[in-house]
């Protein structure tokens, strides 16, 4: 069965830490892998997006994600927090034609000053 | 760019009634679905069509009804609200075909249903 697993409800990091958010996948074909951020009151913004290639994918805000295909994940991660970066962050697993995405659970970022 | 737009944004019905979320985009985009969002789990596919006069039900499609006319529109009906659909809906579009995969969201209606 198709799955998205997001092993951490929340998070909290101080500004300027690094972050890593963890995202575990189950999909039975080859996976096209996303995430996205959501702020709080608005709609699903892509941070990224991995289809094929360098495994090492780059996205807005600084945030970077690399695909492991031998461990199932594609984790996200920024070298240095900023305190607009508290939002709540969710996986995503689909197809190239595939008529439906998988989503997380999602996991809350709070950012300390 | 509108995007994906999403009416009403805020939305209190009782128990009972009926009412119909709209969405509309201008990407020409073949693929549009509807999520629903609830603490704790993540979006779940309501339905989602990809084309129109081309529609199919998704992981809780229950008490939900869409159509798609145009390209541009699908919207989504609640027959008879119930508080279990009490929750943030999500309006999402994409391409059909080709490599481009990621959905683009609307900003969300809130429903509450007394």
């Amino acid at each position: 069965a198709q799955s998205v697993t997001q092993p951490d409800i929340h998070i909290t990091v101080s500004e300027g830490a690094s972050l890593e958010l963890r995202c575990n996948y189950s999909y039975g074909a080859t996976p096209y892998l996303f995430w996205y951020v959501q702020s709080p009151g608005q709609g699903l913004q892509l941070l990224l997006k991995y289809f094929s290639g360098d495994t090492l994918v780059q996205g807005i805000k600084g945030f970077e994600a690399e695909f492991k295909r031998s461990q199932s994940s594609f984790n996200l991660r920024k070298p240095s927090v900023h305190w607009s970066d508290a939002a709540e962050y969710f996986c995503a697993v689909g197809a190239n034609t595939g008529n439906q995405f998988y989503f997380g659970t999602g996991t809350s970022l709070t950012v300390i000053p | 760019n509108a995007g994906v737009t999403q009416t009403p944004k805020f939305q209190v019905l009782k128990t009972g009634q009926s009412m119909t979320l709209q969405c509309a985009q201008d990407m020409n985009h073949e693929y549009m679905s509807w999520y629903r969002q609830d603490p704790g789990m993540g979006l779940r596919l309501i339905h989602y069509s990809v084309g129109a006069g081309i529609t199919d039900q998704g992981e809780v499609p229950n008490g939900y009804n869409v159509s798609r006319s145009t390209t541009e529109d699908f919207p989504l009906r609640l027959l008879s609200a119930a508080p279990s659909q009490t929750s943030v809906y999500f309006c999402a579009s994409r391409y059909w075909g080709g490599n481009t995969g990621e959905l683009f969201f609307g900003e969300g209606s809130r429903l509450t249903v007394l």
